[in-house]
């Protein structure tokens, strides 16, 4: 079945320091991955996304990286600010006739120590 | 843009009780879901919809109903409200099948 986890529930950095949130999936035929940012009382907000067809992509401070022999996901956050403490959900997305069905892991709370 | 809105904010109901979550959204996007939210947990999808009129179960629709009659709307009807439905409802809407899903600000909701 589909099944989307996180390794980590809670990560503590430094301020400063760069952050790997880390996830795992079990559904290699999905076509793409999302990774959103939920703050306290707040809507998940889009952070990045990847197509089942690429390794890495780069974003603004963030990079993702998909494995699929290993079926590993991961979020690195550069630098990393107090303004990104947050829960941190990776969403696999499978494309469907009917439309796009989004499957969220348990979340990781990033915490930024100053 | 105001984005994707939801009303109420929060509401307390009790067992048996019916109501309306709204959700509202600017973007002219065709694609809207209904997703929960349990303490802890990541969001499930309860409804989602492709256009206005037409409809479709998510994982977890048991208890729930929902409409399109436009593309801007898109409400969720629980309708006799049972405990184990208490939680964040967020509703979400894109532009197309596959791409970013933009979030509304969710609702609390408390059955007691």
């Amino acid at each position: 079945g589909e099944n989307v986890g996180l390794h980590l529930p809670t990560l503590s950095v430094q301020e400063g320091d760069n952050s790997i949130i880390n996830c795992a999936y079990s559904n290699s035929a999905s076509d793409y991955f999302i990774w959103y940012k939920q703050e306290s009382g707040k809507g998940p907000q889009f952070i990045i996304d990847i197509r089942s067809n690429m390794d890495k992509r780069q974003g603004q401070r963030v990079t993702v990286l998909l494995n699929k022999t290993v079926k590993h996901l991961s979020l690195q956050i550069a630098a990393t600010q107090p303004g990104d403490s947050a829960v941190y959900f990776c969403a696999e997305l499978k494309a469907t006739g009917g439309g796009n069905k989004l499957t969220f892991g348990t979340g990781t709370q990033l915490k930024v120590e100053l | 843009n105001a984005g994707v809105t939801q009303t109420p904010k929060f509401r307390i109901l009790k067992i048996g009780q019916s109501m309306t979550l709204q959700c509202a959204q600017d973007m002219n996007h065709n694609y809207m879901y209904w997703y929960r939210q349990d303490p802890g947990m990541g969001l499930k999808l309860i409804y989602y919809s492709v256009g206005a009129g037409i409809t479709d179960k998510g994982e977890v629709p048991n208890g729930y109903n929902v409409s399109r009659s436009t593309t801007e709307d898109f409400p969720l009807r629980l309708e006799l409200a049972a405990p184990s439905q208490t939680s964040v409802y967020f509703c979400a809407s894109s532009f197309s099948h596959v791409g970013e899903q933009f979030f509304g600000p969710g609702t609390r909701l408390t059955v007691l």
